[in-house]
């Protein structure tokens, strides 16, 4: 599975847009680029996921460039319980496993 | 709420012991996945388990073995704890094998190894 590379913290204010970013140079033509994010002392929530089109759920958007070397997950409305630890994930359909990176630790404020 | 459980919440152990960790999967679920997350790491991959047969394993060693019964629950087994077993250990149920249905996370069984 093809690595990932995300800066290891953020903040936004409240309110505002939350844009994560994640490097997959190396990703493969059949492999997804997923989302998770964790609060603190949960299990990780799955947010989305896509191939190579831009995709949006009831959560977050994601932004895959057409090189599919990067990606950005965007908060359209940052609150305080977006507050937690977002992980960028490459996932071939070929393997169920999820591989983890250290993620970005995204801190709201007010 | 993912539908998921796992019990016990909190388990303190000495080294050398052995543990059972139990994982319920979301309903109509067949695929259970354990990680293992260190503190201040990310969950990693330990094994799957699909229609109670082994589909796939981490780089972990033969002592963390596992089961999944006929109504896919699921059980993590760890002989012979050593220190750095303490982590916070997560289940994860999911619909079918090699598909692109996301997996559904417990809350996790923090282990303690003294």
């Amino acid at each position: 599975d093809a690595k990932t590379t995300q800066p290891p913290s953020m903040d936004c204010a409240e309110g505002r847009a939350a844009n994560l970013p994640c490097n997959h140079s190396t990703i493969s033509g059949n492999e997804y680029v997923y989302w998770y994010r964790q609060i603190h002392s949960q299990g990780p929530q799955y947010i989305i996921h896509g191939l190579k089109n831009n995709e949006t759920n009831e959560m977050a958007s994601l932004i895959i460039t057409e090189d599919r070397k990067s990606s950005t997950l965007i908060l359209p409305h940052a609150t305080l319980r977006d507050t937690a630890v977002y992980y960028c994930i490459v996932r071939s359909l070929n393997t169920d496993k999820l591989i983890f990176g250290t993620g970005t630790r995204l801190q709201v404020f007010p | 709420e993912t539908g998921v459980t796992q019990s016990p919440t909190h388990l303190i152990k000495t080294r050398g012991q052995q543990v059972t960790l139990r994982c319920s999967s979301q309903s109509g679920h067949n695929t259970v996945s354990w990680y293992q997350q260190a503190l201040g790491q990310g969950p990693q991959f330990i094994f799957q388990y699909y229609r109670e047969e082994e589909n796939g394993r981490g780089n972990f060693p033969p002592r963390f073995s596992g089961l999944q019964f006929p109504n896919y629950s699921s059980e993590l087994n760890v002989n012979a704890l050593e220190l750095d077993d303490s982590a916070l250990y997560l289940c994860a149920s999911s619909l079918g094998r090699g598909s692109y249905n996301e997996q559904f996370f417990g809350p996790g069984t923090r282990l303690t190894v003294l």
